[in-house]
């Protein structure tokens, strides 16, 4: 089983619709968690920490439920330029500062 | 900016070459790492450097062996190149204390082993 999972999707959204997903860990340890965000052939840069309280940045809300063990993201009043794949990422429990991170969820927004 | 930049964008080798790729990091971050990047299984750790002339093997090292002489710099080494390491290599760093987990990430290197 892999350690974090993610819908590959695509989902495919249209433009201003709100479109939400998850992921789940299988290290109950992990404390930490992300979301980076991938662009077609570019590297992931990080879009948000994901917090014990949710947390919300612009459009964008991260919630963790440790009960559950997964993190979802929403995206409100989707862009064209959200399009791209969604990485989770948890840290590792075994050793700080290393990540373990899902396959991405891709986001195709849609005129 | 962190700014986490890789030798090459694109490489094309032969099987049995040896190859190096290279990251440089102007952050002065201790943490630096290496990943390869395959369709459906995500990022997978290859090896990672918590300081100078220190290694630790992540989940993939077979085949592979790093190189961290200057802490700015970390370097990748693929000894005999084969076709099943045909794939896009990323490199990251971090710092160490409250952000140590927001890694930043090179533009990555697509290498084809033929």
């Amino acid at each position: 089983r892999k350690e974090v999972e993610q819908d590959p999707g695509p989902f495919n959204v249209p433009e201003g619709a709100t479109v939400a997903f998850n992921c789940t860990y299988s290290n109950s340890a992990s404390q930490s968690f992300f979301w980076y965000r991938q662009d077609c052939r570019k590297e992931p840069k990080l879009l948000m920490s994901v917090y014990s309280s949710g947390n919300e940045d612009g459009r964008f809300t991260a919630q963790l439920n440790r009960a559950s063990q997964y993190i979802s993201l929403l995206i409100r009043d989707s862009k064209l330029s959200d399009s791209a794949t969604y990485l989770c990422v948890a840290e590792r429990a075994d050793s700080w500062g290393k990540l373990q991170f899902g396959a991405g969820t891709q986001v195709v927004v849609t005129p | 900016d962190v700014k986490v930049t890789q030798s090459s964008r694109y490489l094309v080798k032969r099987t049995g070459e040896k190859v190096f790729l290279e990251c440089v990091q102007d952050m002065d971050h201790e943490n630096m790492f290496w990943y390869r990047q395959d369709p459906g299984l995500g990022l997978r750790l290859i090896y990672f450097s918590y300081d100078v002339k220190m290694k630790e093997k992540g989940d993939i090292p077979e085949g592979y062996s790093v190189s961290r002489e200057k802490k700015e710099r970390f370097s990748l080494i693929l000894e005999s190149a084969s076709t099943n390491q045909t794939s896009m290599y990323l490199c990251a760093s971090s710092t160490t204390g409250t952000h140590q987990s927001t890694q930043y990430f090179g533009p990555g290197t697509r290498l084809t082993v033929l």
